[in-house]
C-alpha cells in the first residue's frame, strides 16, 4: 500500500515570496491533515479536511495560509505572503476517519522542509 | 483545552538499559492516546496506541498502558537498542463535539532518545 506523498521535500525561498505545497493521500482515505511542526516542538495541526469539506481550520493563520482539497483527493497548501517565522517541516497526513473508529490512525507524509531567509 | 506532557529531554542510555519515557495529558471527554516515532531523516511513525483506560498497547518491544486514574500513558521498553535512537511523541486524540469527526492530533513536544553501543 503506498504511503502519504509529498513534494517538495525541500524549499527555500525568501521572505515575502510565496509557496507551495502538496500532498496526495492513501487511497481510500476520507480524512486530511496538514501540520506544521517547528524545529523542537510537536507538530500542529493547520487545517483538517473530511472529503473535500473543512472540518478544523482554527489554528490557520488565514491572512497568509490557504489550502484546499480538489475533489477530495489531493490537497495543496499555500503561503502568501511568507514570514521567516513560517520555516519549519509541513506534515501532512491521511485516516479513514469515522470509519476506523476509535482506532482511526493517521499515517503521516515525510514532510516538506521550508526555510524562509 | 487539551494538552499533552512529556518528560524534559534528551534521554542517553547504553544499549539494553531500561527505557521510560513519561507522558501526561490533559483532554475532557476520552480521548484515544497514542506514541509516534520520528527516526533521523524518517516522517512519523505510529509506534502504538491506545483506545481506552487499562488498554495497553505494544510494538517492537515498546509498550504503554492507558492510565485514565493518573492521566498518563509512560513508554517503556525492558532493553533499548542502538537502533531506537529517535523522536518519541505522546499524543492524543477526541471525538470533536457532535461525534461528526475525529479530530487533530494534539502532540507533546517529543523526547530525543540517542542509545549509545
Amino acid at each position: 500500500e503506498a504511503g502519504v506523498a509529498q513534494s517538495p521535500r525541500y524549499k527555500i525561498i525568501e521572505k515575502r515570496q510565496s509557496v507551495a505545497f502538496w500532498c496526495n493521500p492513501i487511497s481510500g482515505h476520507a480524512t486530511l491533515y496538514w501540520y506544521q511542526q517547528i524545529l523542537g516542538q510537536g507538530p500542529k495541526l493547520l487545517i483538517q479536511f473530511q472529503n473535500n469539506g473543512v472540518v478544523d481550520d482554527s489554528q490557520l493563520p488565514k491572512d497568509r495560509f490557504s489550502a484546499e482539497r480538489l475533489k477530495g483527493v489531493d490537497s495543496t497548501l499555500k503561503i502568501q505572503p511568507a514570514k521567516l517565522e513560517d520555516s519549519a517541516v509541513y506534515l501532512c497526513a491521511s485516516s479513514l476517519g469515522l470509519a476506523g473508529g476509535r482506532a482511526d490512525t493517521q499515517y503521516f507524509g515525510p514532510g516538506t522542509r521550508l526555510t524562509v531567509l | 483545552g487539551d494538552s499533552v506532557t512529556q518528560m524534559e529531554g534528551p534521554v542517553t542510555l547504553s544499549e539494553e538499559a531500561f527505557l521510560t519515557i513519561n507522558c501526561t495529558y490533559t483532554a475532557t471527554g476520552y480521548p484515544s492516546l497514542f506514541w509516534y516515532v520520528q527516526y533521523p531523516g524518517e516522517g512519523l511513525q505510529l509506534l502504538l496506541k491506545a483506545t481506552k483506560a487499562d488498554d495497553k498497547g505494544s510494538n517492537k518491544g515498546f509498550e504503554a498502558t492507558y492510565r485514565k486514574e493518573t492521566t498518563s500513558f509512560h513508554l517503556e521498553k525492558g532493553s533499548v537498542q542502538v537502533s531506537d535512537s529517535a523522536v518519541y511523541f505522546c499524543a492524543l486524540r477526541r471525538l470533536y463535539a457532535g461525534g461528526t469527526s475525529y479530530g487533530k492530533l494534539t502532540f507533546g513536544q517529543g523526547t530525543i532518545l540517542t542509545v549509545h553501543p
